[in-house]
């Protein structure tokens, strides 16, 4: 079974609201990644939070991490059009193990 | 710098036939990936390897074996395809997971097996 859970699967909002997507993970981590992917491309990085950090912020983007509920969460904040894409967490863990999570279909109507 | 590169980008095979999939990154990276992404079900790890002359099984290793020729290379191979081998392939590379790095993907192989 794969090692990151999303949720919502998928979620639709409007252009200026905030879009927020969770994530759970079964094992200890050496970090928690969050990838984007536009329909029928590669993914593409966006953050990456240490397993001993607690928040992180980048641009419109902010990353929480709750290594005792095995959680994280993703916020995008004033969302665009342009964001509408597919969301996928990814555990690190020991050994360079890298796996994901099922995705986040996230739709911004203009 | 052309990052991850994978061939071919499209493939359509019959049952039972075979191939293998290229992947290369220029990034002197020492971690590299194989995915599968089928609908519904996100990115599932097939086989990487940690560093040159290292490869582990991830989530679903079974029908495919992989190399890591040298550092820059890792190719996946299907040695009787079936039906259910259908799917887009992801290649990706890290520097390496203990020193928390982000991966690096290509654009994918979307392979048919009919």
């Amino acid at each position: 079974s794969q090692q990151g859970e999303e949720d919502p699967q998928a979620l639709s909002i409007q252009e200026g609201e905030n879009a927020t997507m969770n994530c759970s993970y079964k094992t200890s981590i050496n970090n928690l990644q969050w990838y984007r992917q536009n329909s029928g491309r590669g993914l593409v990085h966006l953050i990456l939070i240490r397993s001993n950090e607690r928040e992180k912020h980048s641009g419109r983007l902010r990353v929480t991490l709750d290594t005792s509920k095995k959680s994280s969460s993703l916020l995008i904040t004033a969302s665009r059009a342009a964001d509408t894409a597919s969301y996928f967490c990814a555990a690190g863990t020991s050994g360079s193990r890298l796996t994901f999570g099922e995705g986040t279909q996230l739709t911004v109507n203009p | 710098n052309a990052g991850v590169t994978q061939t071919p980008k499209f493939q359509v095979l019959k049952t039972g036939q075979s191939m293998t999939l290229q992947c290369a990154q220029d990034m002197n990276h020492n971690s590299m990936y194989w995915y599968r992404q089928d609908p519904g079900m996100g990115l599932r790890l097939i086989y990487y390897s940690a560093s040159e002359g290292t490869t582990d099984k991830g989530e679903v290793p079974n029908g495919y074996n992989v190399s890591r020729l040298n550092k820059r290379e890792f190719s996946l191979r299907l040695e009787s395809a079936a039906p259910s081998q259908t799917s887009v392939y992801f290649c990706a590379s890290s520097q390496t997971l203990l020193m928390n790095t982000e991966a690096f993907f290509g654009q994918g192989t979307r392979l048919t097996v009919v």
